[in-house]
């Protein structure tokens, strides 16, 4: 069966501070993945998605960039940390059929 | 107009009634649609998915679809306490991202609350 592992779980970092979150995906191959962001009290909101490796497509412009160096991973990264990148950050990889998995997630605080 | 709408809530219902959830979406080149439920502090997991017009049932839980009115809900029977969580609806749209793939839009959420 397949399953996607994400980490860290929390992190809290400084403004102006660099960021890189991984996702890795098991059991399947040439998946498409997303990163989705959870502002509190609000709905996810897709930020990168990728058919392949190094093929990344941006759905909003920001102070994030994504990378895919390998077929099951993604990583999210910035260089300098803005207060509002805060939140609840998912990995998720979606099937043949559309329905979308997700890793455990990663709850940011820019401070 | 959003693209998938939800009530936020908070939906209160007591122990062993049925709880109903509805969604509405404004693309009706859409495909595919999905109920998601969220415990406060974790990610979102599957629990339905409608492909067709009318009910879908899975235990406890109907999803129902109505295309032409571009409505999509879900019905909880028995609901129990550990039910009590913020329910996505999300929805495939007929817009096709870069690459390949539907986009898959999620509303933000309705939550629910399960009371003895």
């Amino acid at each position: 069966s397949q399953t996607i592992h994400q980490w860290p779980a929390t992190l809290v970092q400084p403004v102006g501070s660099p960021l890189s979150l991984e996702c890795t995906v098991e059991g399947t191959s040439n998946p498409n993945l997303y990163w989705y962001r959870q502002a509190a009290g609000r709905g996810l909101q897709l930020l990168f998605y990728s058919v392949g490796i190094g093929q990344i497509s941006s759905e909003v412009p920001q102070n994030l960039s994504a990378s895919r160096p390998q077929d099951r991973q993604f990583i999210l990264s910035s260089k300098k940390l803005l207060l509002s990148d805060s939140g609840f950050y998912l990995c998720a990889w979606k099937t043949g059929f559309g329905e979308a998995f997700f890793g455990q997630g990663t709850r940011l605080t820019v401070v | 107009q959003k693209e998938v709408e939800q009530n936020s809530g908070p939906l209160s219902v007591p122990e062993g009634a049925i709880a109903s959830l509805n969604c509405t979406y404004s693309d009706r080149g859409s495909q595919s649609f999905f109920w998601y439920r969220q415990y406060s502090g974790k990610s979102p997991e599957l629990i339905m998915f409608i492909y067709s017009n009318g009910d879908k049932e899975d235990g406890r839980f109907t999803a129902q679809l109505n295309k032409a009115s571009q409505y999509v809900s879900l019905l909880i029977r028995d609901s129990q306490p550990s039910d009590s969580a913020t329910y996505l609806c999300a929805v495939n749209l007929g817009v096709i991202l870069t690459g390949g793939g539907n986009k898959l839009t999620f509303g933000t959420g309705t939550q629910l609350k399960v009371e003895l």
